[in-house]
């Protein structure tokens, strides 16, 4: 089947717009996680889907940064404001379960954001 | 919380040679430790984990030891080709169930 799948791919913007990140998890994945990359470096954890539940959002940077699960599928990650340092990879993975019983996250490709 | 530290950052070993990455991590209480392949322009890759039950586990090439006495686990590659260049990430999952990851480590296998 489907993996994740993340758009756009490659997104460029300039400091101060908005953005927002779309993630589609594998379907019937009911946790769906966030993380950040920059260049040459690991991966830093944002916010955390598990179904109906309220998001773990303790990963999140600063409050111009959002992101919402719609209908417990499609994820859409939104910066407010986008600053320079903004610029990295932003990953999506999915599992099937809660972190308790699952533990594999598959990624999707990620989405490279630059702010000029 | 859990912290999860990575060796080395960098790691360059001649095609057909043996590779090894370690992981340390600081919560006894962690159970369950994948590692993953990042190659360049992708998203991480699961590739082998292993939970706490179990001192080693072998797919192929791969393999995964686990010390829970010392908190460390590491990545064994032998045979090495030139796909397995890559990044390599572990993590561990703590306490809150959540993955802690390490900071990755750069394989680079040379011709």
């Amino acid at each position: 089947g489907a993996g994740v799948s993340q758009s756009p791919s490659n997104k460029v913007t300039e400091k101060g717009k908005d953005v927002e990140l779309r993630c589609d998890p594998i379907s019937g994945h009911t946790a769906l996680y966030w993380y950040r990359q920059s260049l040459g470096q690991g991966l830093e954890f944002l916010i955390y889907f598990q179904g109906n539940s309220a998001p773990d959002k303790s990963g999140l940077p600063s409050d111009r940064f959002s992101a919402e699960r719609t209908g417990g599928s499609v994820s859409t990650l939104t910066i407010q404001r986008t600053q320079q340092e903004d610029s990295a990879v932003y990953l999506c993975a999915s599992s099937l379960g809660p972190p308790l019983l699952a533990g594999s996250q598959y990624f999707g490709p990620g989405t490279r954001l630059t702010v000029l | 919380g859990e912290n999860v530290e990575q060796h080395p950052s960098t790691l360059s070993v001649q095609e057909g040679d043996s590779a090894v990455i370690k992981c340390t991590y600081s919560d006894s209480a962690s159970n369950y430790f994948p590692w993953y392949k990042q190659e360049l322009g992708k998203g991480p890759q699961l590739i082998i984990d292993i939970r706490s039950n179990v001192g080693e586990k072998k797919d192929q090439r791969i393999a995964v030891t686990l010390n829970k006495t010392a908190k460390h686990f590491s990545l064994h590659i032998t045979e090495t080709q030139p796909e397995d260049s890559a990044v390599y990430f572990c993590a561990a999952k703590d306490s809150n169930y959540q993955l802690i990851w390490g900071a990755g480590t750069k394989l680079i296998i040379k011709p």
